[in-house]
């Protein structure tokens, strides 16, 4: 049973152009949510989170929305560059829940064409 | 800052042999995760430790055993590896729950192939 769903292996955009990347979430219980980045041959790394209290988070060209009714969450970058070829993980987590893991989508595959 | 370090990197075994994938973190992080990715499955966790002296079972547990040898290290061992444990190992850390953060710090990753 996916608690968080990605449904995107891979997305493909333009250069300059907006990328909006997805994920749908099944447990309420999840109140915090993360976007990461991940390089071939590198370790996930942290980009840019939401907590379940606000619906918008922004840290430069990167904005997440959050909508807990639809139980679903996007990534928006804008513009796209080169460099923002990776793939990206949605997770998320139930901050009451104490040391418990991240849940992990499955990842989408965003490829920036030239 | 050398973060979440993991040891060895790349490692190939043959069915039935033993290893143990080695994690330490310079962070002071309370608590230390195992993750394992394969192919379209995403990041799936196998076992974790809150704290120095626990350890929790995650995800998928089956056929591995963890220590948390103290605070800043945390080691995952495969007693009898199969080819269903070839696979990318993340080891990651995590301070604790504050206002607006609990993103995990992972590792490099180790590669393992058991043939």
């Amino acid at each position: 049973d996916q608690q968080v769903k990605q449904n995107s292996p891979s997305l493909s955009v333009q250069e300059g152009r907006i990328s909006i990347l997805n994920c749908d979430y099944t447990n309420s219980m999840f109140d915090y949510f993360l976007w990461y980045k991940k390089y071939p041959a590198e370790g996930p790394t942290f980009l840019i989170s939401i907590s379940s209290i606000k619906d918008k988070n922004e840290d430069g060209r990167f904005t997440v929305f959050l909508n807990k009714s639809a139980k679903h969450l996007s990534l928006h970058i804008v513009p796209s560059q080169p460099g923002d070829s990776a793939v990206y993980f949605c997770a998320a987590a139930d901050s009451g829940g104490g040391a418990d893991g991240l849940t992990f989508g499955k990842g989408t595959h965003l490829i920036i064409q030239p | 800052n050398a973060g979440v370090t993991q040891t060895p990197k790349f490692q190939v075994l043959k069915t039935g042999q033993s290893m143990t994938l080695q994690c330490a973190q310079d962070m002071n992080h309370n608590s230390m995760y195992w993750y394992r990715q394969d192919p379209g499955m995403g990041l799936r966790l196998i076992y974790y430790s809150a704290s120095e002296g626990t350890t929790d079972k995650g995800e998928v547990p089956n056929g591995y055993n963890v220590s948390r040898l103290n605070k800043r290290e945390f080691s995952l061992r495969l007693e009898s590896a199969a080819p269903s444990q070839t696979s990318v190992y993340f080891c990651a850390s995590r301070g604790g729950w504050t206002a607006n953060t609990g993103e995990l710090f992972f590792g490099e990753g180790s590669r393992l192939t058991v043939l």
